[in-house]
């Protein structure tokens, strides 16, 4: 059964860098790529990173300068670090994969308030 | 980067037929799927590489389409299928998703 699982804090505090940790279970990284998506309170997804089972890593093109993604693939872990917060990074994130986001986290809400 | 584009709403009763549309703004072959979320929900996969139902999605779901202009389809509609549904496309990259369009009863 594939499993995926996001953890991070649920509270950051403006111009602080945000890390989050999708943990994966029933697949390996080595098979199939990991993106993060963000959806803001009551609007739309927006796709944000990615690594490929090879490791390769793409980003968006308006939030690239700001983002790092990463993996530890003995751990199953996908980690990605957003720099520079502010207000309207505050959105539910989440991990998804397989090799057409077969399968989703339920998310962590993250708030970037002071 | 490649702009999908949706209509935000759309009326339906239980028991019709409805299409919901996505124009991409350069082609993406068929890598476009589309995807149903429920409020407080995470996505869910229903239709991969423009027209493949996935795995346990019933067949009221379809979906057609190549390059720059895809369908998905319900029919018929009912009352559980009230929900966003999203396009996205991995064929260029960065992925991008569409607004989403959100179905709502009559």
């Amino acid at each position: 059964q594939v499993q995926l699982k996001e953890s991070g804090p649920d509270l950051v505090q403006p111009s602080q860098t945000l890390s989050l940790t999708c943990t994966v279970s029933g697949f390996s990284l080595t098979s199939y790529g990991v993106s993060w998506v963000r959806q803001p309170p009551g609007k739309g997804l927006e796709w944000i990173a990615a690594i490929s089972s090879g490791g390769s890593t793409y980003y968006n093109s308006v939030l690239k300068s700001r983002l790092s993604i990463s993996r530890d693939t003995s751990k199953s872990q996908v980690f990605l670090k957003m720099n520079s917060l502010q207000t309207e990074d505050t959105a539910m994130y989440f991990c998804a994969g397989g090799s057409y986001f077969d399968y989703w986290g339920q998310g962590v809400m993250v708030t970037v308030s002071s | 980067d490649t702009v999908l584009t949706q209509s935000p709403a759309l009326a339906v009763s239980p028991g019709e037929r409805v299409t919901i549309s996505c124009r991409a703004s350069e082609s993406v072959s068929t890598l476009m799927h589309w995807y149903q979320q429920k409020p407080g929900q995470q996505p869910k996969l229903l239709i991969y590489k423009a027209s493949n139902l996935a795995s346990g999605v019933p067949a009221r779901f379809s979906g057609s389409g190549s390059g720059t202009d895809f369908t998905f389809t319900i029919d018929p509609v009912e009352a559980d299928d009230i929900a966003t549904y999203y396009c996205h496309q991995s064929w260029n990259s960065p992925r991008t998703f569409g607004g989403g369009t959100k179905l709502e009863l009559k």
